[in-house]
């Protein structure tokens, strides 16, 4: 069955450093890649995705490349800020003509420090 | 823009009490799903629907039931609550089941003690 594998932290880093948090799946068929992010106290709202191999995703800064040789979508960010302070997951969506919904790591607990 | 509606957000139940967990949606979505989302687990699916009048389990569907009689609702019901159900529990709703962006409301903090 699909699974997603991603560093679990906290990640603790200072404003303005360089982020990178590693997400690597295993799948059938050719599944779309997704990162969510869960501010405290909310529910997840999507930040990025890639529907197909190559495709990268972006926005607010944030950047994924879906590497379909290396079953990954790392989420990168150039210069984080304290408002980054948040959960991120990394999910994948169903493949194979199945409609059970998106598959999701565990979360990865990001701390930004000013 | 409503989007993703759930109630309520905080419940405490004493073991054995049964409650209603209440979703709805106003994006005319015909995919809902429940999650539920614990310490260390990420989100695991309890039950989906594909549209109104269909329902499925999902990873953990255990102690829990649904029914979608409107594309609008998705309640999810506890009948008999156990203190391994207490957790956050969220709802969302896509175009689709596959592939699609999905739509998560606030979420529904439940305590069982």
């Amino acid at each position: 069955g699909n699974s997603v594998t991603q560093m679990e932290g906290p990640v603790t880093l200072s404003e303005e450093a360089f982020l990178t948090i590693n997400c690597t799946y295993t799948a059938t068929g050719y599944p779309s890649l997704f990162w969510y992010v869960q501010y405290p106290g909310e529910g997840l709202q999507l930040l990025l995705k890639a529907t197909k191999a190559d495709d990268k995703g972006s926005n607010k800064g944030f950047e994924a490349t879906y590497r379909k040789e290396t079953t990954s979508f790392h989420l990168e960010k150039g210069s984080v800020q304290v408002s980054d302070s948040a959960v991120y997951f990394c999910a994948l969506g169903s493949s194979g003509g199945g409609a059970d919904g998106l598959t999701f790591g565990k979360g990865t607990h990001l701390i930004i420090q000013p | 823009n409503a989007g993703v509606t759930q109630t309520p957000k905080f419940q405490v139940l004493k073991t054995g009490q049964s409650m209603t967990l209440q979703c709805a949606q106003d994006m005319n979505h015909e995919y809902m799903s429940w999650y539920r989302q614990d310490p260390g687990m990420g989100l695991r699916l309890i039950h989906y629907s594909v549209g109104a009048g269909i329902t499925d389990q999902g990873e953990v569907p255990n102690g829990y039931n649904v029914s979608r009689s409107t594309t609008e609702d998705f309640p999810l019901r506890l009948l008999s609550a156990a203190p391994s159900q207490t957790s956050v529990y969220f709802c969302a709703s896509s175009l689709t089941g596959e592939n699609t962006e999905a739509f998560f409301g606030q979420g529904t903090r439940l305590t069982v003690v």
